[in-house]
Formats: structure tokens, C-alpha cells, sequence
């Protein structure tokens, strides 16, 4: 069975700059929560895409957004980067609701100069 | 909202030795996990654990949700051990994920 996997691995952005990441989850699981993990700051909470829609949000800013498609994949948009916004960003998927069973992929490490 | 503080924020093992690891949080939650970020960032799920105790191989854990606060055990740590253990709580009222600053782990030869 396929783990989650995210585009791309690595990317270098300017500041001002928009950026979107990919997840895509493993299959059968219709949730996805994306983390932010920036050095020094642990793991944040920052989205949850359910069949297809917003569920909740982290404490950040409008400027990161995203969205869910029907086939569950997801991404995530980062408008306006910002130097602090460099971090790690894992997504990770799970069936409906049973968050204690939530997988996560390698992640993404975004890099704003 | 919930604090999750873990202790401590960094161990150094030698390999074969027992660990504990701690985690609290302030407030009642729905469920309570550790995670096993390994130095190539990959997060892994060790354990499911909102009450009671489990084990896994050399892992076990127990969390007692009355008093607020899970232990998680690693014995006889192995160099593959090495990495950040991160527990996480759902928050009851807010449906979402807090995660614990970590603790540090090495584990050397």
C-alpha cells in the first residue's frame, strides 16, 4: 500500500513570492491535516481538509490557504512568503475522523530567502 | 487553548539503556499519541494511547488522563531510536492536533 507522498521534497521561494505544496493521502483516507515545522518552533497545526472542505484552522495568518479535491488529495497555497515561513510542511492523512490513525508523509522543506 | 510540555527535552543513551519520556498537558483531551521523527524528518505513529497502557516490542506507554500526563518507555535503546519523540493531543472543544515540543533523543554506540 502506498504511504502519503508530497511535491516537491525541496524549494527554494523569494520573499513576496507564492508557493503550492501537495499531498496526496493514502488511499481510503478522506482527511488531511497540514503541519508547519519550523526550526525552533515543534510541530503547528495549521489546516484540516475533510471531504473536501476547511474542517479548521491553525493560528496563521489568511495568506496560507488551500483546498481538497475529490479524489482527497490536497494542497496547500502560500501567498506573500515571508523569511519565517521557511520551514518543514508535513501533511498527514487519515480516515474520516479517526485522527489516531493519521500517517504522515516526508514532507516539504520550504526555504525563503 | 491546551499546553502540552514534554520532559526531557534531551537525552543522550548508551545503547542498551531504559528510557522514560513524559509528556503533560493542562487540560482533559479526546485522544493522545506519540510520534517517532527520525533524523530524516519522517514521522512515525508509535502509539494511539487516550488512557491506559500499551506496548509495542521494546516500547510501551501509559497515560493516566485523570492526572494528565503519558509515559512513554524505550528499553534497551538501539542507535535506530535516535531521533524526536513527539506526543500529541487533541484538544476536546477544538478539533485539532497539539503537538509537544519533543525530547531529543540520542542514543549512541
Amino acid at each position: 500500500e502506498a504511504g502519503v507522498t508530497q511535491s516537491p521534497t525541496h524549494l527554494i521561494k523569494t520573499r513576496g513570492q507564492q508557493v503550492t505544496l501537495r499531498c496526496s493521502p493514502i488511499s481510503g483516507h478522506t482527511s488531511v491535516y497540514w503541519y508547519q515545522q519550523a526550526l525552533g518552533l515543534g510541530l503547528q497545526f495549521l489546516l484540516w481538509y475533510d471531504e473536501g472542505e476547511e474542517r479548521n484552522r491553525g493560528n496563521f495568518p489568511p495568506r496560507f490557504s488551500g483546498r481538497q479535491f475529490p479524489n482527497y488529495s490536497s494542497e496547500l497555497n502560500v501567498n506573500a512568503l515571508e523569511l519565517e515561513d521557511s520551514a518543514l510542511y508535513l501533511c498527514a492523512s487519515f480516515p474520516r475522523r479517526v485522527v489516531n490513525e493519521q500517517y504522515f508523509g516526508p514532507g516539504t522543506r520550504l526555504t525563503v530567502t | 487553548g491546551i499546553q502540552v510540555e514534554q520532559s526531557p527535552p534531551d537525552l543522550i543513551l548508551q545503547e542498551g539503556a531504559n528510557s522514560t519520556l513524559r509528556c503533560n498537558f493542562s487540560d482533559s483531551v479526546n485522544n493522545l499519541q506519540w510520534f517517532h521523527q527520525n533524523p530524516w524528518g519522517q514521522l512515525i505513529n508509535l502509539f494511539y494511547i487516550p488512557s491506559g497502557t500499551k506496548q509495542n516490542g521494546r516500547l510501551s506507554a501509559t497515560t493516566v488522563a485523570t492526572e494528565r500526563y503519558s509515559l512513554l518507555y524505550i528499553s534497551s535503546s538501539q542507535t535506530t531510536d535516535s531521533g524526536v519523540y513527539f506526543c500529541a493531543v487533541e484538544e476536546t472543544s477544538y478539533d485539532k492536533v497539539i503537538f509537544g515540543p519533543g525530547t531529543s533523543l540520542s542514543v549512541i554506540p
